[in-house]
């Protein structure tokens, strides 16, 4: 069974916090993205990546960096965490000539 | 700017009826795809619709696509309490690979 696996469920952090967010996938697939869902907003894209050691702003990259240097994993880095972005965080992953994106479970983080 | 709006924002129907979403979107696509999420739980890919379709189904889902008029339509017929979830339309648009998701319709299946 293919799967998408995020490090946490539920997340707690201060502000000015560094904060890792890790997403794992099974499936060999070269896409991977971050994505964040708020009510109201639906999902919106952070970033991207095609392959390893590649990435791609998505259309809210501010506050966030990525790392992908291995295939299967994509990190997704809060420099300094504020309040703003508490949010529900989901990864999903996709190969290479398909767009059928497959979700991990999300990460729901906190900033207080 | 959002390229799949949803429509209704909700619904809410009784078990064993016909439940329908529609989706718009603003510029030229490969494919149309619906999600669905559980409450809390991440997306699950239903069905894809590629732009040279018009009609596609998946056990009790249908799904048309007008590309004339750039919206597409989620059927799920004899709906079942287990399909209370909210779902989701993306597309792709042609020439990018990243998928652009609208704000959803959620759908409650009353017993």
């Amino acid at each position: 069974d293919v799967k998408v696996t995020q490090s946490s469920r539920y997340l707690v952090k201060r502000t000015g916090e560094k904060v890792f967010l890790e997403c794992v996938q099974d499936m060999d697939h070269e896409n991977m993205f971050w994505y964040r869902q708020d009510p109201g907003l639906g999902l919106r894209l952070i970033y991207f990546s095609y392959d390893v050691k590649m990435k791609e702003k998505g259309d809210i990259p501010e506050g966030y960096s990525v790392s992908r240097e291995k295939k299967e994993r994509f990190s997704l880095i809060l420099e300094s965490a504020s309040t703003n972005q508490t949010s529900m965080y989901l990864c999903a992953s996709s190969p290479r000539r398909r767009n059928e994106q497959f979700f991990g479970p999300g990460t729901r983080l906190t900033v207080l | 700017s959002q390229q799949g709006e949803e429509d209704p924002q909700a619904l809410s129907i009784q078990e064993g009826e016909n439940a329908t979403m529609n989706c718009s979107y603003k510029t030229s696509i490969n494919n149309l795809q619906w999600y669905r999420q559980n409450s809390g739980r991440g997306l699950v890919h239903l069905i894809l619709i590629r732009s040279n379709e018009r009609e596609k189904h998946s056990g009790r889902l249908r799904v048309t696509l007008d590309t004339s008029k750039k919206s597409s339509s989620l059927l799920i017929t004899a709906s079942r309490a287990a399909d209370t979830a909210s779902y989701f339309c993306a597309t792709d648009k042609v020439g990018a690979q990243k998928l652009v998701f609208g704000q959803g319709t959620r759908l409650t299946i009353n017993p």
